[in-house]
């Protein structure tokens, strides 16, 4: 079945950037989400990429995107301690369009 | 951007009564909602896909009597959770499909179910 792997933890000093990396394995999929969910909320869209594009930006957030080796980053320019919280990529799941999560990665900002 | 409701926001059961949580979509028309469950520290599990008028259907390993979905119209879709255990507590997520563009979910706050 369709997989989406992610890393549980990062660890950044604020003002660096903070890259999050997501693997998938549905070659079929039509776009790729980022979602941040603070903690005891619910989960945020933060930005989507169609699966034709390489790279997306929106404001600090650039989105890569390596359709070749299914391989999906969030990078987080001028990190903010308020950015700390737990950030999903999520697939499209291909013909279902349901969205298939990744296991998260938790973001800590270091002062 | 469009928003998605969830209601009650948590709550709190005891053991063998039913629950039930409404989602809604509050600017936009959803013919299709998704309910995720998520356990602490964990990522959302898809339980069920909503469609409008028509029964959900249920991914593998969701007893479809236990989780009882409705989606009655474009805007409203429930979950009961029937005879709910301690086993069933957990962050309970609904999402609304908006088609008119980009199929991304816009997610409900989530509600919190603790069964004693």
């Amino acid at each position: 079945g369709e997989d989406v792997e992610q890393s549980l933890f990062l660890s950044v000093r604020e003002g660096d950037s903070s890259v999050i990396n997501c693997t998938y394995t549905d070659s079929s999929s039509t776009y790729l989400y980022w979602y941040k969910q603070e903690p005891g909320a619910g989960l945020q869209l933060l930005t989507y990429i169609f699966s034709n594009m390489d790279m997306k930006q929106d404001q600090r957030l650039t989105v890569l995107l390596n359709k070749k080796d299914k391989h999906l980053s969030l990078r987080i320019a001028d990190t903010q301690t308020g950015d700390s919280a737990i950030y999903f990529c999520a697939d499209s799941g291909g013909a279902t369009n349901k969205l298939i999560f990744g296991t998260g990665t938790l973001l800590a900002v270091q002062p | 951007g469009a928003v998605v409701s969830q209601h009650p926001s948590r709550v709190i059961c005891k053991s063998g009564t039913s629950v039930k949580i409404e989602c809604r979509s509050l600017d936009f028309q959803a013919t299709t909602m998704f309910w995720y469950r998520q356990f602490p520290k964990q990522s959302l599990m898809l339980m069920a896909t909503s469609n409008e008028g028509s029964k959900a259907t249920y991914e593998q390993g969701v007893e479809k009597d236990k989780f009882l979905i409705n989606h009655a119209s474009l805007t409203l879709s429930t979950l009961t959770v029937t005879s709910a255990h301690p086993e069933d507590s957990s962050f309970y997520i609904c999402s609304a499909r908006d088609l008119s563009g980009a199929p991304r979910g816009y997610f409900g706050p989530g509600t919190r179910l603790l069964v004693l």
